[in-house]
């Protein structure tokens, strides 16, 4: 199994700029998630969502959409790139009441 | 506010000693705690859990503990070895699968 997959692993982004971040998971896990790690600061949670179709704001959604089409896949739009959005991304999975299993992450530099 | 911190950045060890990384955390409900291993360029790696009826709990190596009347949590290394060497996290269930972090402490194991 490949578990948690994100694309790509590094992005390089002019202020203004939109893009998306890619994520996958091949586990059936039911909830998905993005974090966003920045220095000292730990992870932080942007969107979450429990199942296809549902998604919610976290911690920090402000700059971000997701939407949840599938099981499988939740991606994370940026609408418009600011450099205060230079991070790096992390997307998770788990069952209900289960560990998260993290991707390698996605490093955003915006410029 | 909820919230989980660290209170070493940097843990040095020597090969072979034991290791203990402490975490305290701020919210009495919470019945969930997890601790994550980031090595380099990599996402968080589930490495044990532990629920709020559970004052230890061990693993290959490892050892969970906590103290709830202090809000205090510690992973225990046995017989530290060079592959340790990485960020720990700790992680505290906010919500429903909401997990809050801590900033994290870097262990470096020498040989």
């Amino acid at each position: 199994n490949a578990g948690v997959t994100q694309t790509p692993k590094f992005q390089v982004l002019k202020t203004g700029q939109s893009m998306t971040l890619q994520c996958a998971q091949d586990m059936n896990h039911e909830y998905m998630s993005w974090y966003r790690q920045d220095p000292g600061m730990g992870l932080r949670l942007i969107h979450y969502s429990v199942g296809a179709g549902i998604t919610d704001q976290g911690e920090v959604p402000n700059g971000y959409n997701v939407s949840r089409s599938t099981t499988e896949d939740f991606p994370l739009r940026l609408l418009s790139a600011a450099p205060s959005q230079t991070s790096v991304y992390f997307c998770a999975s788990s069952y209900t009441n289960s560990p998260l299993h993290f991707g390698n992450g996605t490093r955003l530099t915006v410029t | 506010g909820e919230s989980v911190g660290l209170h070493l950045p940097t843990l040095s060890v020597q090969e072979g000693d034991n290791s203990i990384i402490n975490c305290a955390y701020s919210n009495s409900a919470s019945d969930y705690f997890i601790w994550y291993k980031q090595e380099s360029g990599k996402g968080p790696q589930f490495i044990i859990d532990i629920r709020s009826n559970m004052d230890k709990r061990q693993g290959q190596r490892v050892t969970v503990l906590l103290n709830k009347t202090v809000k205090h949590l510690s992973l225990q290394i046995a017989a530290t070895q060079p592959g340790d060497s990485a960020v720990y996290f700790c992680a505290e269930l906010s919500g429903f699968q909401k997990l809050v972090f801590g900033t994290g402490t870097r262990l470096l194991v020498s040989p």
